[in-house]
């Protein structure tokens, strides 16, 4: 069964810390993707990857950094946690150019910055 | 600028009764693709369709069923007879043809099957 697996499932981290969330799949697919997903604002674009080393900023993405130095694993990095990043962390993957099933979801990460 | 409205945050109804969950989207492509997925309380998000724009045949799955309007820019979601298990809350989204990889998603309806 192919997956998208997020390391934590509940996170709890201090102000200033710096937080990684970690995303790994197996299908060995190029794009990947982190969303957070509030109440009332759904799910919105913080980093993509459409490759190896490759990042692009999406909608939000002040505040957070991401790494990708293999296919499989993508990280998001909380340079100095706030408490107005406490949210639903949603990684995401999918095919280049075949959206056949558009992306497949992790369980998602949730965040508590005290 | 392409936008996807979910107008319902949270729907409640009792069991057996149908529901239709709305989404009306925003792009100047003509070419896209539009997608609902589902979101139980585990937090994972399930795929359940994709249409593309030149198909506008409306789709059934058992008690699932999809209205796909290019001329109102809709594609309503219609659950017939609904369960408790389809508790969740239910996203919509948009693909552009420029950048097909890339998905916009609605602010999500949350429905609740009461038995």
């Amino acid at each position: 069964d192919v997956k998208v697996t997020q390391s934590s499932r509940y996170l709890v981290k201090r102000t200033g810390e710096k937080v990684f969330l970690e995303c790994v799949q197996d299908m060995d697919h190029e794009n990947m993707f982190w969303y957070r997903q509030d109440p009332g604002l759904g799910l919105r674009l913080i980093y993509f990857s459409y490759d190896v080393k490759m990042k692009e900023k999406g909608d939000i993405p002040e505040g957070y950094s991401v790494s990708r130095e293999k296919k499989e694993r993508f990280s998001l990095i909380l340079e100095s946690a706030s408490t107005n990043q406490t949210s639903m962390y949603l990684c995401a993957s999918s095919v280049t150019g075949a959206l056949n099933y558009g992306y497949t979801f992790g369980s998602g990460t949730r965040l508590t910055v005290v | 600028a392409q936008k996807v409205t979910q107008a319902q945050t949270e729907i409640s109804v009792v069991e057996k009764e149908d529901v239709t969950l709305d989404c009306v989207y925003e792009t100047r492509d003509t070419t896209y693709y539009l997608f609902w997925y589902k979101q139980p309380p585990s937090g994972e998000l399930v795929f359940l369709i994709r249409r593309n724009s030149f198909d506008e045949q409306n789709e059934i799955s058992g008690r699932y069923s999809w209205n796909f309007q290019k001329s109102t820019s809709s594609f309503n979601f219609t659950i017939t007879a609904s369960q408790v298990v389809d508790s969740a809350v239910y996203f919509c989204a948009l693909s552009a043809t420029y950048n097909t990889d890339k998905l916009i998603f609605g602010t999500g309806t949350r429905l609740q099957v009461f038995p």
